[in-house]
């Protein structure tokens, strides 16, 4: 079983400022099957990204990801104020799709 | 409009047991796998359970391996989850998920989730 793990756990950053998440996978990761998700306080989880670099329908152009095989990352270029939220990577290698443990960014 | 509306959760004792529904609408429900994903309060996600869009194949985390059940009606465009022997560390929110394309395991339309509380 693939085990991930992100950093930095907390993120603290200022509007405009970049944001750049990691994911690293206890082992390569197939076909680059990562996938970012977005959660704000209260709401479910958004698809932002799948296949390691590909947006998901209406994830503006500031959210790119990108890497492959055990390190992937998310950078949001230039946060906005609706972009301070938990964010977690997924692995979807096969059907059990773990999830790392989350990477907060807030505001500084 | 795509969505996933859950519904069932509550309160319920430990060894309990306790049936949710996840109501789909906006595209064709049988072509699509679905999932179970949980939130224990304060927690990260826990996937849990998936189901083919024919409902002929299923897959359970360990964590909840001969304890819950997934299932589906495709005519009636619902995703059910039974869960029976209830513990306090099943305690949590349940979304359910609908995976983005065949075979692809992650999800691109979530519900709003049901919260499961389990106390004596």
């Amino acid at each position: 079983e693939i085990v991930l793990t992100q950093s930095p756990g907390t993120l603290s950053l200022s509007p405009g400022e970049r944001a750049t998440l990691s994911c690293r996978a206890s082992q390569s990761i197939s076909n680059s099957y990562l996938a970012w998700y977005q959660q704000k306080l209260g709401q479910a989880p958004r698809l932002l990204i799948y296949g390691a670099s590909s947006r998901a329908t209406g994830i503006p152009d500031r959210f790119s990801g990108s890497g492959s095989g055990t390190d992937f990352t998310l950078t949001i270029s230039r946060l906005e104020p609706e972009d301070f939220a938990v964010y977690y990577c997924q692995e979807y290698g096969d059907s059990r799709g773990t999830f790392g443990q989350g990477a907060k960014v807030e505001i500084k | 409009e795509v969505q996933l509306v859950e519904s069932g959760g509550g309160l319920v004792q430990p060894g309990g047991s306790l049936r949710l529904s996840c109501a789909a609408s906006g595209f064709h429900f049988s072509s699509y796998g679905m999932s179970w994903v949980r939130q224990a309060p304060g927690k990260g996600l826990e996937w849990i359970s998936s189901i083919s869009g024919s409902g002929d194949l299923t897959f359970y985390a360990d964590a909840v391996k001969g304890r819950f059940a997934i299932s589906r009606d495709n005519s009636e465009n619902t995703l059910y989850l039974q869960m029976s022997g209830l513990r306090v560390e099943d305690m949590a929110v349940y979304y359910c998920a609908k995976l983005m394309a065949l075979g692809v395991w992650f999800f691109d339309v979530w519900g709003r989730g049901t919260l499961v509380t389990v106390s004596s």
